[in-house]
C-alpha cells in the first residue's frame, strides 16, 4: 500500500506570494492533519480534515486555509507569506479519528520564504 | 488545554534501556496516551499507544500507573538508530474533535 505523498518536497517563494501544498493519503484514510514544524516551535496543529469537512484547527492566522476533495486528497494554502512562514509542512493521515488512529505522515514540504 | 511534559532531551549508550517519562496531570478519563518517533528530516512515526497499565509491542513498552498522570516509554536495548525526537501525546478537545499536541519532544542520543 502507497504511503502518504506530498508535493512538491521543496518550495521557494517570496514574501507577499501564496502558496498551495498538496497531499495524497494512504488508500482507505478519511482523515488528513496538517502540522507545521520549525525548530523554535517544534511540531504544531494546523488543522484536520475528514469526509471534506475541516473539523479541528489549530491556532493559526485566517492566511492558513485548506481543503478536501471527495477522494480524500487534501491541499493547504498559506496566503501573504511571510518570512516566519518558513517551514516544514507535514501531512499526516489515518482511518478515521487522529487522535485515537495511527496517524501516517508524509515526508513534508520544504517552504522557504525570502 | 490538555499538557504533556517531558525532558528535552536524553542520552544513553547502545545496549542501554532507555525510560522516557511523561507528565500529563490533567488527561481525561477515557483518554489514551500516544507516542511518535521523528528521525531528521522526516515525519514522525507512531510507536505506541496506551490506556492503562502496561502496553507491550515489538519495539517499546508503554507503562501507565493507576493515576494515570504520567506514562513511561521503555526502549529495550537501543542502538544507535534509536537516535530520534520522541513524542508523547495526549488529545487536545479545544475544537470539535480532538487533536494531538505534538510540542518539542525529547530528543534521544544513543552513542556508542
Amino acid at each position: 500500500k502507497a504511503g502518504v505523498t506530498q508535493t512538491p518536497r521543496y518550495l521557494i517563494k517570496t514574501r507577499g506570494q501564496q502558496v498551495t501544498l498538496s497531499c495524497s493519503p494512504i488508500s482507505g484514510h478519511r482523515s488528513v492533519s496538517w502540522y507545521q514544524q520549525t525548530p523554535g516551535q517544534g511540531l504544531q496543529f494546523l488543522f484536520e480534515y475528514f469526509s471534506e469537512t475541516q473539523r479541528n484547527k489549530g491556532n493559526f492566522p485566517g492566511r492558513f486555509s485548506g481543503r478536501q476533495f471527495s477522494n480524500s486528497r487534501s491541499e493547504m494554502n498559506v496566503s501573504t507569506l511571510e518570512l516566519g512562514d518558513s517551514a516544514l509542512y507535514l501531512c499526516a493521515s489515518s482511518q478515521t479519528s487522529a487522535v485515537y488512529n495511527e496517524q501516517f505522515f508524509g515526508p513534508g514540504t520544504r517552504l522557504t520564504v525570502l | 488545554l490538555a499538557k504533556t511534559t517531558q525532558p528535552i532531551s536524553m542520552d544513553s549508550y547502545e545496549g542501554q534501556e532507555v525510560n522516557i517519562t511523561c507528565s500529563h496531570n490533567n488527561i481525561a478519563t477515557n483518554d489514551y496516551i500516544t507516542w511518535y518517533q521523528q528521525f531528521p528530516s522526516q515525519g514522525p512515526r507512531f510507536i505506541i499507544q496506551g490506556y492503562k497499565t502496561k502496553v507491550t509491542n515489538e519495539v517499546a513498552s508503554l507503562f501507565i500507573p493507576a493515576d494515570r498522570k504520567s506514562s513511561t516509554l521503555s526502549l529495550p536495548r537501543v542502538s544507535l538508530s534509536d537516535t530520534a525526537v520522541y513524542y508523547c501525546l495526549v488529545p487536545n478537545y479545544g475544537g470539535s474533535q480532538g487533536n494531538l499536541i505534538f510540542g518539542k519532544g525529547t530528543k534521544l542520543s544513543v552513542k556508542p
